[in-house]
Formats: C-alpha cells, structure tokens, sequence
C-alpha cells in the first residue's frame, strides 16, 4: 500500500502557540486521511479526518489542510494547551481497503505551560 | 456504551508458546481490525474482520492468525512466539464497512522472553 510519511518526529510549543504536523503519502487511491490522538497508555482515538472532495476542514481548534496535487496534509492546532500533549498520527486508507489503515510514524508534541 | 475491551491487557510469553489476545468491539460495529504498535514499526495492520470474514490482511507471516464470531467479538492468535513479537496489539472496532472512523481499545501488552 506504501508508507505515509510524517514530520516532525516531535515538536516543542508553547502554550497559545500553533502546532502543525505536516503528511505525505503515495497512493493515489487514498481518500479518507485522518488524524489520531494517541496518550500514553491508551489506544489512538479519532481526532479529525477529511476525504479529497474539500481542501480544508475544521473543528473547533483543529484544521486539517489537504493539498490533493502534492499528496500532502496537515494537521494545526491553534491555541495549544499543555493537555494537546500526546503522540498524533496521520493516516491513509480507502474505501477499496476498508479499514486497511496505513499511518504514519507519528508525531511526539509537547505543550510547555 | 461501552468502549472497546481488550484482554488480557498485560501479558509475557517466552519464545516458541503461542498467545491469544481476544476483543469485544463496541455494540453494534461489525468490523474488528488488529494493529500492532511497535517503537520501530509504528501502528501496522495485522488485519479486519467484518461479519465474521477476514477482509483485508496485512503483511504479516502465517504465525499471525484472527477469527471473529457471530457476536462480533474477535481474537487474534499468534503461534510461536519470536523476541520480534513483542508489541503493543491493538483492535478497533467500526461501524463503517468502508474506511471510517476507528475505535481503539487500549490493547494488549505482549512481552517475549
């Protein structure tokens, strides 16, 4: 299916700073690119996710920007709070795959008070 | 309602025994996939199950074998258990039978000595 590639491996920000975790991946036949949420000791939950149809989605102080041509996206977190501290991955599948996710490496983020 | 259970959630095995990680999904979802989470390899799928059909398997050697049941509950074994197999086993849960949202449990904890 090939790989997602994801960068940072960790990012340090401050409190009410932005935190961008930026994506790539491969397989054109991806269409639906979510985000996970990982803390320690616990299984990744669901974030937010987009499908290729819109380049931008939202909710409350998560963005998701998809850029189709370059096989790119990015996940910003504005106004990061230390409770933002977790281990997010991208992801990538699609529905010919069903629930055959290839993710990402992660991304270690620190929100320092 | 209830989340997704895993058990055991703690275990240690010594090379060449064999181990069965069983999961109960969220009520309702018939799809049950298995992820292994490793330092080195990250989250990679093992494989899905959706109404008692495995439908997508990942790259992973025969040792690594799963099964649902009509109630939707799912195990996963491994057989002859390599160092290699130590890992943190995920299962997910979804309603979608195309790519959707996955509902992580907070696995299983497979040391092999």
């Amino acid at each position: 299916q090939q790989q997602v590639k994801q960068s940072p491996q960790s990012l340090i920000v401050q409190k009410g700073g932005i935190s961008i975790i930026n994506c790539a991946y491969e397989n054109t036949a991806f269409d639906y690119f979510p985000w996970y949420q990982q803390f320690p000791g616990k299984g990744p939950a669901l974030l937010i996710a987009i499908r290729p149809d819109v380049s931008e989605k939202k909710e409350g102080r998560f963005t998701i920007s998809f850029n189709k041509s370059a096989k790119q996206f990015s996940l910003h977190i504005m106004d990061s709070q230390p409770g933002d501290s977790a281990t997010y991955f991208c992801a990538a599948s699609s529905n010919n795959y069903g629930q055959n996710f290839v993710f990402g490496p992660g991304t270690r983020l620190s929100v320092l008070p | 309602k209830a989340g997704v259970t895993q058990t055991p959630r703690y275990l240690i095995k010594t090379r060449g025994q064999q181990v069965t990680l069983s999961c109960s999904p969220i009520s309702g979802h018939r799809s049950v996939s298995w992820y292994q989470q490793t330092p080195g390899q990250g989250l990679q799928f093992l494989f899905e199950y959706f109404s008692e059909t495995q439908r997508n398997k990942g790259n992973f050697p025969g040792r690594f074998s799963g099964r649902q049941f009509s109630n939707s509950r799912s195990e996963m074994n491994v057989s002859t258990l390599e160092l290699g197999d130590s890992a943190l086993y995920l299962c997910a849960s979804s309603l979608a039978q195309v790519a959707g949202e996955l509902f992580f449990g907070e696995g299983s904890r497979l040391t092999v000595l």
